[in-house]
């Protein structure tokens, strides 16, 4: 049982936009950043978003993070098939003294 | 290029023992706190345990705290995870990972070594 909650399972059609919701609670996402990481099949994950709505360099703004009270969003427009991946969601957590994990979620592109 | 590599991983009996190793490359690894993560099969993603660049704190996940421990070798640029009394649940991929942002902004990754625990 992962401490930050993800749905399972998205999907989407090309060129549509998507939304995954993250929620956790007042020691982790409430009081820390969020960081998203994608993974492509049978790959290392790659950081994707970090501090809630930072891109690192090489990733398109079709990606984009948010961040309100105890949840956090990872939206993706324009929607392409090379997006087909799982995302996870993370935030530092206060009591643990480390980063938790939602249970990722798979996104399918139909 | 800046880069991790892992290595150690292997079948191993339950209660056995395992070293991983991690060796950095193209970067200076001193500068950097550095994680374990690890993942199980078809599951999410588990943070393991974190070093600070100079090795002076440690810190680890429940699961695995008083059988896990986690070193570094700056003069070798090399992260450590020797594991101890393994069980099954421990079967997973491991990865190392670089912490940018110092609150888990995790932004290199290694290729993952596959721990199986099975008698």
């Amino acid at each position: 049982q992962s401490v930050l909650t993800q749905p399972p399972s998205a999907s989407g059609t090309p060129g549509q936009r998507v939304t995954i919701s993250c929620s956790g609670s007042s020691s982790n996402i409430g009081s820390n950043t969020v960081n998203w990481f994608q993974q492509l099949p049978g790959t290392a994950p790659k950081l994707l978003i970090y501090t809630n709505n930072q891109r690192p360099s090489g990733v398109p703004d079709r990606f984009s993070g948010s961040k309100s009270g105890t949840s956090a969003s990872l939206a993706i427009s324009g929607l392409q098939s090379e997006d087909e991946a799982a995302y996870h969601c993370a935030a530092w957590d206060d009591s643990l003294d480390g980063p938790v994990f939602g249970g990722g979620t798979k996104l399918t592109v139909l | 290029q800046v880069q991790l590599v892992e290595s150690g991983g292997g079948v191993v009996q339950p209660g056995r023992s395992l070293r991983l190793s991690c060796a950095a490359s193209g970067f200076t690894f001193s500068n950097y706190a550095m994680h374990w993560v690890r993942q199980a099969p078809g599951k999410g993603l588990e943070w393991v345990a974190l070093i600070l660049d100079d090795g002076s704190n440690k810190f680890y996940a429940d699961s695995v705290k008083g059988r896990f421990t986690i070193s570094r070798d700056n003069s070798q640029n090399t992260l450590y995870l020797q594991m101890n009394s393994l069980r099954a649940e421990d079967t997973a991929i491991y990865y190392c990972a670089r912490d940018q942002t110092g609150d888990g902004g995790l932004d290199v990754w290694g290729q993952g070594t596959t721990v199986t625990v099975s008698s």
